[in-house]
C-alpha cells in the first residue's frame, strides 16, 4: 500500500520561503512514477502546484515557477517543496500525491506575521 | 492559461444518473489531455475515481464512468448512493512540459 505523509512547518511568515516534506512509504520513488504537489486555500478548489520525475525532472505551475523548487531524494524516498516570498495567497492545505492516485493527507500551512 | 469549466453544482435523486462535464478553454477535451476525475468529501483528501478519460482504479465502484462527449470529458454516476454527495474535480493536462488544470469542481447534491 502506497502512503505518502506530508510534514513542514505550519505558520510561515510573509517574504519567507515555505518548506514541506513528502516521506513515501510501500513504493520505491527510484521505482518509477511522477510525484507531485498540489494545494487547496481554505474553502477553494484544487491547484497544481508541480511535478517531478524520480529521475529529477521537474515541472511547474507557469504561475508559481518564479518562486518554486521541487526535488527530489530517492535515498531517503522522499520529496520535497520550497516556494519562496510566500504571502498570504499561499496559505492552504498542501498535498503531496503519487501522479494522480496515491493522496498524502495534507499539511495545512498559514502565512501570517 | 487555460480554464477549466465544470459545472458549479449539480443536484441528483438516489438511484438516478447524472453526468458531470469538463470544458476547456484552450478547446476541445480529447484523449490527449488525459481527463482525471476526483472525489473530495468534507474534511478528506480527494480520492482519485477515473484516470487517462475512462480507466478506472482498482477502488473506483462500478457506477463511475469516464468518457469525452461533445468536446468536454464527462463523469457519469448510474444508481447513485447517497454517499456519492460530494465536491468533484477533474484534471486536465493542457500544453507540453507537463503542465495540469484543475477544474473549479463540481458540488454534487443527493437528495
Amino acid at each position: 500500500q502506497v502512503q505518502l505523509q506530508e510534514s513542514g512547518p505550519g505558520l510561515v511568515k510573509p517574504s519567507e520561503t515555505l518548506s514541506l516534506n513528502c516521506a513515501v512509504s510501500g513504493y520505491s520513488i527510484s521505482s518509477g512514477y511522477y510525484w507531485g504537489w498540489i494545494r487547496q486555500p481554505p474553502g477553494k478548489g484544487l491547484e497544481w502546484i508541480g511535478t517531478i520525475h524520480h529521475s529529477g525532472s521537474t515541472y511547474y505551475n507557469p504561475s508559481l515557477k518564479s518562486r518554486l523548487t521541487i526535488s527530489v531524494d530517492t535515498s531517503k524516498n522522499q520529496f520535497s517543496l520550497r516556494l519562496s516570498s510566500v504571502t498570504a495567497a499561499d496559505t492552504a492545505l498542501y498535498y503531496c500525491v503519487r501522479l494522480f492516485d496515491y493522496w498524502g493527507q495534507g499539511a495545512l500551512v498559514t502565512v501570517s506575521s | 492559461q487555460t480554464v477549466v469549466t465544470q459545472e458549479p453544482s449539480l443536484t441528483v435523486s438516489p438511484g438516478g444518473t447524472v453526468t458531470l462535464t469538463c470544458a476547456s478553454s484552450a478547446g476541445a477535451v480529447t484523449s490527449d489531455s488525459n481527463p482525471n476525475w476526483f472525489q473530495q468529501k468534507p474534511g478528506q483528501p480527494p480520492r482519485a475515481l477515473i484516470y487517462s478519460t475512462s480507466n478506472k482504479h482498482s477502488w473506483t465502484p462500478a457506477r463511475f464512468s469516464g468518457s469525452l462527449l461533445g468536446g468536454k470529458a464527462g463523469l457519469t454516476l448510474s444508481g447513485v448512493q447517497p454517499e456519492d454527495e460530494a465536491e468533484y474535480y477533474c484534471l486536465l493536462y493542457c500544453g507540453g512540459a507537463q503542465h495540469w488544470v484543475f477544474g473549479g469542481g463540481t458540488k454534487l447534491t443527493v437528495l
